[in-house]
């Protein structure tokens, strides 16, 4: 079945300590992206990347970092993660071109104490 | 810059009727447009897509959306509302150039009543 898995899907942890939030998609696909889910602000980009070792900051980078090592595996990491890190992010693939469709993780849901 | 205005956070019909969801778009350049619905505790689920083969473009669970370059805008709708239905949707747009980010509007949580 294609997906896109995260891991995990519910955090709650406390400022400053180091999190990571694992992707993985099994379609091949090129693109991958981050995106972060706010009540009355709809889905904002995190990171992307276009390709393996290829990365740029979407719209909202700030206080995350990411790394595309394998094609199939895109994980976002909060360094000292902070209160307003606090939110719901979701992971997207897609295969390279405009128009194509992306698929979506079932999302995480961060908490920072 | 490409923006999506969708009209109305909240929008409540009852089963059976018409749903009408609002979406306006901003960009420079022809536009990739998108509807996607989230089911609670889920992930975003495509419901259709314009990529310029066909003004009306149709999708999953009887929803469909008509692309009016004039008005900027690619309303969805449903002619007949059901109780599954209830959901948040999401409009977004992209552009062309291999370059996949979508552009979200707000969202619209759909209620449906019996």
């Amino acid at each position: 079945e294609a997906q896109v898995t995260q891991n995990p899907r519910y955090l709650i942890t406390v400022t400053g300590k180091k999190l990571t939030v694992t992707c993985s998609q099994n379609m091949n696909h090129e693109y991958m992206s981050w995106y972060r889910q706010d009540p009355g602000l709809g889905l904002r980009q995190i990171y992307y990347s276009m390709n393996v070792e290829v990365t740029d900051k979407g719209d909202v980078p700030e206080g995350y970092k990411v790394s595309r090592k394998e094609k199939r595996n895109f994980p976002l990491i909060l360094e000292s993660p902070s209160p307003n890190q606090t939110s719901l992010y979701f992971c997207a693939s897609s295969p390279q071109g405009g128009g194509q469709p992306q698929h979506f993780g079932d999302g995480t849901r961060l908490s920072i104490l | 810059a490409q923006s999506v205005t969708q009209l109305g956070s909240h929008v409540s019909v009852s089963e059976g009727a018409l749903v009408l969801l609002r979406c306006n778009y901003s960009s420079s350049v022809p536009p990739y447009l998108f509807w996607y619905v989230q089911y609670p505790n889920q992930g975003l689920q495509l419901l259709l897509k314009y990529t310029s083969a066909a003004t009306l473009v149709k999708g999953i669970n009887g929803f469909e959306a008509e692309f009016k370059k004039s008005e900027t805008s690619f309303h969805l709708t449903k002619p007949s509302a059901h109780m599954s239905d209830a959901a948040e949707y999401f409009c977004a747009v992209s552009v062309s150039g291999g370059y996949n980010k979508l552009i979200f509007g707000a969202g619209t949580r759909l209620a449906v009543h019996p």
